[in-house]
C-alpha cells in the first residue's frame, strides 16, 4: 500500500531532550516535507527536500533539522525541543519536485514538550 | 510568494443542503489547485483538484470550479452528510512554486 509512515504518534518529552520524528514513504517521491499544525495557524511548512541530499527552509525552521540521506526517509530533529514546539507534526511526500502535484500526508504526531 | 485566502473559516449547514468554500490566490502563475478534507484527529487527504487547463471538475457530490481571470476557486459539496464534517484545505501551486501554499482552513460542520 501506498503511504507515508511516520513514527511515533504520540511523544511527551521534556525541554531540552533532544528527539527524532521518522518519516518513510515508499512512493519514490522526489519531494519531501515537514508542517506543522497549530489551531487557528493552519498548516505552516518547516523544511522540505527536493530530493535526496536537497533541503531548505520552510515558513517556521527554527528549532527543526532535516537531512535526506535516502529517499525514501526524511527525519525532523528536535535538538533542544522548547515547550513553543508542543504542535501535530506532519510529514507529507509528492512525485516531483514541483508544486503541482497533490501531497500525501503520513498520520502525524502529535508532540507535547514539559 | 503566492498568498491563498479561504473562506468561510466556519461553515454550518444541514443535512442534504449544499456547502461552498472559497478560495482567492495571488500568484497568476499558480496552476495547480488541490483541496484537501481533515477530520478530527487525522490526516489531511487530497479530495479533488483542478488544473488551470479546465474550468470545472466534479467527482460524485464534491466539485472544483476555477476562475482563472478573477484568481479564485470554490469547492462544491452537494447532499450534505454528517461524514462531510471536517476541516477542508484549499492549496494552490505552480511548477516554479517550491511549496504549494495553503488556505487557512474551514471547518465545515453538517447538522443533522
Amino acid at each position: 500500500e501506498a503511504q507515508v509512515t511516520q513514527n511515533p504518534r504520540y511523544l511527551i518529552t521534556v525541554t531540552g531532550k533532544k528527539l527524532t520524528v521518522t518519516c518513510s514513504q515508499n512512493m519514490n517521491h522526489e519531494y519531501m516535507s515537514w508542517y506543522r499544525q497549530d489551531p487557528g495557524l493552519g498548516l505552516r511548512q518547516i523544511y522540505y527536500s527536493m530530493n535526496v541530499e536537497v533541503t531548505d527552509k520552510g515558513d517556521v525552521p527554527e528549532g527543526y533539522k532535516v537531512s535526506r540521506k535516502e529517499k525514501r526517509n526524511f527525519p525532523l530533529i528536535l535538538e533542544s525541543p522548547s515547550p513553543n514546539q508542543t504542535s501535530l507534526y506532519f510529514c507529507a511526500s509528492s512525485p516531483r519536485a514541483a508544486a503541482n502535484y497533490g501531497y500525501t500526508f503520513g498520520s502525524g504526531t502529535r508532540l507535547t514538550v514539559v | 510568494g503566492e498568498n491563498v485566502e479561504q473562506h468561510p473559516s466556519t461553515l454550518s449547514v444541514q443535512e442534504g443542503d449544499s456547502a461552498v468554500i472559497k478560495c482567492t490566490y495571488s500568484d497568476s502563475a499558480s496552476n495547480y489547485f488541490p483541496w484537501y478534507k481533515q477530520e478530527l484527529g487525522k490526516r489531511p487527504q487530497l479530495i479533488i483538484d483542478i488544473r488551470s487547463n479546465v474550468g470545472e471538475k466534479k467527482d460524485q457530490r464534491i466539485a472544483v470550479t476555477l476562475n482563472k481571470t478573477a484568481k479564485h476557486f470554490s469547492l462544491h459539496i452537494t447532499e450534505t452528510q454528517p461524514e462531510d464534517s471536517a476541516v477542508y484545505f484549499c492549496a494552490a501551486g505552480s511548477g516554479s512554486a517550491r511549496q504549494l501554499t495553503f488556505g487557512s482552513g474551514t471547518q465545515l460542520t453538517v447538522l443533522p
